[in-house]
């Protein structure tokens, strides 16, 4: 079946840090890639997507590359902000397999201090 | 910015008493489902439905009940509130299609059974 392993945290950095946050996956097709965030007392929402091999997704500095040959999926951003402090998933939509539903890592909690 | 809501945002009531957890989409999205999260931040799919009068278990047993009348409202019930049912609940909606299968997520349900 299909999983997400996802680093450990929590993870604490300084501001102005360099952030990697990372993310592997097991997938029987070829599935897109998703890294969401969820600040404090709100819902996941998506932060960046990738559909095939090789697609770099990006937003708000952040960036994540989809590497069929490492099965990765690793989120980077080269500045943290005390702003970007929350929880951040990887997560994995294989539409040939499990009916197009998401499969969730286990989340990673930044807290970026000043 | 996702439209998707839930109701209410927080809840605290006691042992026994039945509840309805809401969640509304105006996307028109095909899909919706609940999760429950942990304090530890991982998320467990507990109910997922296709389209109107579709509904499933997830991958964690709950002993919760779904309906999906219309499209747009797929509330959660808990016909007896006990403290293991203390948790976060989230309600998220995607469209369905084969590759898009972003997530949207409404803000969560944290409820507390006294």
């Amino acid at each position: 079946g299909n999983s997400v392993t996802q680093m450990e945290g929590p993870v604490t950095l300084s501001e102005e840090a360099f952030l990697t946050i990372n993310c592997t996956y097991t997938a029987t097709g070829y599935p897109s890639l998703f890294w969401y965030v969820q600040y404090p007392g709100e819902g996941l929402q998506l932060l960046l997507k990738a559909t095939k091999a090789d697609d770099k997704g990006s937003n708000k500095g952040f960036e994540a590359t989809y590497r069929k040959e490492t099965t990765s999926f690793h989120l980077e951003k080269g500045s943290v902000q005390v702003s970007d402090s929350a929880v951040y998933f990887c997560a994995l939509s294989d539409p040939s397999t499990n009916a197009g539903k998401s499969t969730f890592g286990d989340g990673t909690t930044l807290t970026v201090k000043p | 910015e996702a439209d998707i809501y839930q109701t209410p945002r927080y809840l605290v009531i006691g042992t026994g008493k039945k509840i309805t957890l809401e969640c509304s989409q105006t996307m028109g999205h095909d899909k919706m489902y609940w999760y429950q999260q942990d304090p530890g931040m991982e998320l467990h799919l507990i109910h997922y439905s296709y389209g109107v009068n579709s509904t499933e278990k997830g991958d964690l047993s709950s002993e919760s009940t779904v309906s999906r009348i219309r499209t747009e409202h797929f509330p959660l019930t808990l016909e007896s509130a006990r403290p293991s049912h203390t948790s976060q609940y989230l309600c998220a909606s995607s469209a369905g299609q084969e590759i898009q299968e972003t997530q949207y997520f409404g803000p969560g349900t944290r409820l507390l059974v006294l």
